[in-house]
């Protein structure tokens, strides 16, 4: 069964590095998602990307953050200065059509350590 | 903000027993979605309830949607411990296209 998968599963990096976060979604899918979960609280949205640009996005990706498809298959996350506060469990998701409408569907997971 | 409050926090059963967990939300929605997330996995995406949806079921699963209360249910039977996990709602507003918004989650825990 085809499934999203991410690399690296834990990241430790220091306050104020360049972190990417990869994520190979469902080949056939067209919607991708980057979440974040802080230890112990909800699930965040932070955005969405359709048709190689992002369609929406959370208040929480602000100018530190941003998302590419550098290729066919690939999708990244990249976090220009890294804080304390960025640490958290970071989810890809990709669906088939609109993640409103659609099941989507998750990876495993980058855990991101900030120090 | 219109994400969803879990009910129960957390819940603790005997294998065999029914669970029920309730997530209400603030405004009108297009879809209301439940997934399970083992401690510290990546979350699995259980069922899609529609607005103009009032039940589904899917296996051991059943959800119920009132828009009127603006709340939903998901009620697991015959549970099972495998089913130990954290249950989250997730909603798509009116309006919105992409994006869907976890509530806080109920923990679910089921003793064999």
């Amino acid at each position: 069964e085809p499934e999203v998968t991410q690399t690296p599963s834990h990241q430790v990096t220091q306050m104020g590095q360049e972190v990417i976060l990869r994520c190979v979604p469902i080949s056939n899918h067209l919607y991708f998602y980057w979440y974040r979960q802080i230890l112990g609280q909800k699930v965040e949205f932070l955005v969405s990307f359709y048709n190689n640009e992002i369609s929406e996005k959370s208040e929480i990706f602000d100018d530190q953050f941003s998302v590419e498809r550098p290729d066919g298959s690939n999708f990244t996350l990249k976090i220009r200065s890294t804080k304390l506060e960025d640490s958290a469990m970071y989810f890809c998701a990709s669906s088939v059509g609109p993640g409103g409408y659609n099941e989507q569907f998750f990876g495993p997971g980058t855990r991101l350590t900030v120090l | 903000s219109q994400q969803g409050e879990e009910d129960p926090q957390a819940l603790s059963i005997q294998e065999g027993e029914n669970a029920t967990m309730n997530c209400s939300y603030k405004t009108s929605i297009n879809n209301l979605q439940w997934y399970r997330q083992n401690s510290g996995r990546g979350l699995v995406h259980l069922i899609l309830i529609r607005s103009n949806e009032r039940e589904k079921h899917s296996g051991r699963l059943r959800v119920t949607l009132d828009t009127s209360k603006k709340s939903s249910s998901l009620l697991i039977t015959a549970s099972r411990a495998a089913d130990t996990a954290s249950y989250f709602c997730a909603t798509s507003f009116s309006g919105g296209y992409q994006k869907v918004t976890f509530g806080t989650g109920t923990k679910l825990q089921v003793i064999p």
